[in-house]
């Protein structure tokens, strides 16, 4: 399996311009997440799906922020517009939920800059 | 292994010493606990996992302990080496309920293993 794959891995933009992240989970995982790392406030869980449907997205900054899980294979977040206190790791993760041990698998993130 | 803002905990060991991080998690409810290693420009990586009937766990030179009566959590790596050299975060699942599987993630600790 290739693990998480996530795109791009970086990504530079101008403030007001719209972002759109994209996940590929685990073949099987039904479970999604999508964090936020800063040197500030660590990994930061911004939103997470179970079978496709949001279970929790408490962690979403504000409106500016989307997240969309159309298909068990593929995520999306999105970021309109774009502001440069955006500018982070976005890391997205995937599970398998069946009870027991969750382990999430994290994919290798990407880096955005908002100038 | 707590830290506040900018700053990581860093412990610096020597290679072939053995490096104990250490990990205080909040919430006395929390069943099932990750440690993970982050690599520069990598997203994080599973290392063990502990359940909260488990007082220990060993993988291959690695072993966790769990202490719930003083809600801490340690890894301990035996025979440090340079490979070792990362930020190590700790997590707890705190609720679960079938379909939960969030994670809160502490700040992380920098090993720096000296050569």
């Amino acid at each position: 399996d290739a693990g998480v794959i996530q795109s791009p891995r970086h990504e530079v933009t101008e403030m007001g311009q719209e972002v759109t992240l994209r996940c590929k989970p685990i073949s099987g995982h039904n479970s999604l997440f999508w964090y936020r790392q800063t040197m500030m406030r660590g990994l930061e869980l911004l939103i997470y799906f179970n079978n496709n449907v949001p279970i929790d997205d408490s962690g979403m900054p504000e409106d500016r922020f989307s997240a969309k899980m159309p298909n068990a294979s593929f995520s999306t977040l999105k970021i309109q517009p774009s502001e440069p206190r955006d500018s982070a790791v976005y890391f997205c993760a995937s599970s398998f939920l069946a009870g027991g041990y969750n382990e999430q698998f994290f994919g290798p993130g990407t880096r955005l800059t908002v100038l | 292994g707590e830290s506040v803002g900018l700053h990581l905990p860093t412990l610096s060991v020597q290679e072939g010493d053995n490096s104990i991080i250490n990990c205080a998690y909040s919430n006395s409810a929390s069943d099932y606990f990750i440690w993970y290693k982050q690599e520069s420009g990598k997203g994080p990586q599973f290392i063990i996992d502990i359940r909260s009937n488990m007082d220990k766990r060993q993988g291959q030179r690695v072993t966790v302990l769990l202490n719930k009566t003083v809600k801490h959590l340690s890894l301990q790596i035996a025979a440090t080496q340079p490979g070792d050299s990362a930020v190590y975060f700790c997590a707890e699942r705190a609720d679960y309920g079938g379909s939960q599987g969030n994670l809160i993630f502490g700040k992380g600790t920098k090993l720096s293993v000296k050569p």
